[in-house]
């Protein structure tokens, strides 16, 4: 079945430092690919999506590039806020004609930025 | 932007009582999902409705489990009987369309079985 594998629970930055949180995947056809951010006490949100490979969708500063080739959707910043600090969960939905929309949710990486 | 509203945000019931976790999903939207998270665990995928059917449940949809939205209500999932094991935080979630469509979800429900 489809899984999504975040590898750091925890990272801790000081504000100003580049972000990268990393997010791979297995799925049997090639997934609609998402960032989702929660902060405390409220609900996720979407960050940004992607589809298409090669393509990288921005938003609020934050980019991923899919690439098919490594199975992977890594979200990058240039810069960290301390308002960024949250808790991340990659995700992905199935690209076939029984898709029903199911997420498929990685372990989430929690992100501090400190001053 | 969109809002889902959960609701209640807290539940703590009994092992073996009934509960009731509603949701009011975004106005326009025609595809609701549940989702639960144990402590410390990742979100995990219950449930999608759509049309006033179940178009996909996981091996988590237990037989206790069941879902409905009467007449445009509130989308409700519902434990019955509950157990220990059943206690998370359940996500509601809904979205205009299904597969790349962004999905909005509520803030959860914790729910506590003693």
């Amino acid at each position: 079945g489809d899984s999504v594998t975040q590898t750091e629970g925890l990272v801790t930055l000081t504000e100003g430092l580049p972000v990268m949180l990393n997010c791979t995947y297995q799925s049997t056809y090639s997934p609609f690919l998402f960032w989702y951010v929660q902060h405390l006490n409220e609900a996720p949100k979407l960050l940004l999506k992607s589809f298409t490979d090669n393509k990288r969708p921005e938003h609020q500063g934050f980019h991923a590039t899919l690439h098919k080739s490594s199975s992977s959707f890594h979200l990058q910043k240039s810069s960290a806020q301390l308002s960024d600090s949250a808790l991340y969960y990659c995700a992905l939905s199935e690209n076939t004609g029984a898709n029903t929309g199911k997420l498929t949710f990685g372990h989430g990486t929690i992100l501090r930025v400190h001053p | 932007g969109p809002k889902v509203l959960q609701i209640p945000s807290h539940q703590i019931i009994d092992m073996g009582q009934m509960v009731t976790l509603n949701c009011d999903p975004v106005s326009n939207h025609l595809y609701f999902y549940w989702y639960k998270q144990i402590l410390g665990q990742q979100m995990e995928f219950l449930v999608n409705f759509y049309n006033g059917k179940v178009m996909e449940k996981s091996k988590l949809f237990k037989d206790q489990f069941s879902v409905e939205r009467p007449d445009g209500s509130y989308f409700t999932l519902k434990i019955q009987p509950t157990a220990l094991e059943d206690s998370a935080v359940y996500f509601c979630a809904s979205s205009p369309d299904w597969g790349r469509y962004e999905q909005y979800f509520g803030p959860g429900t914790r729910l506590t079985v003693l």
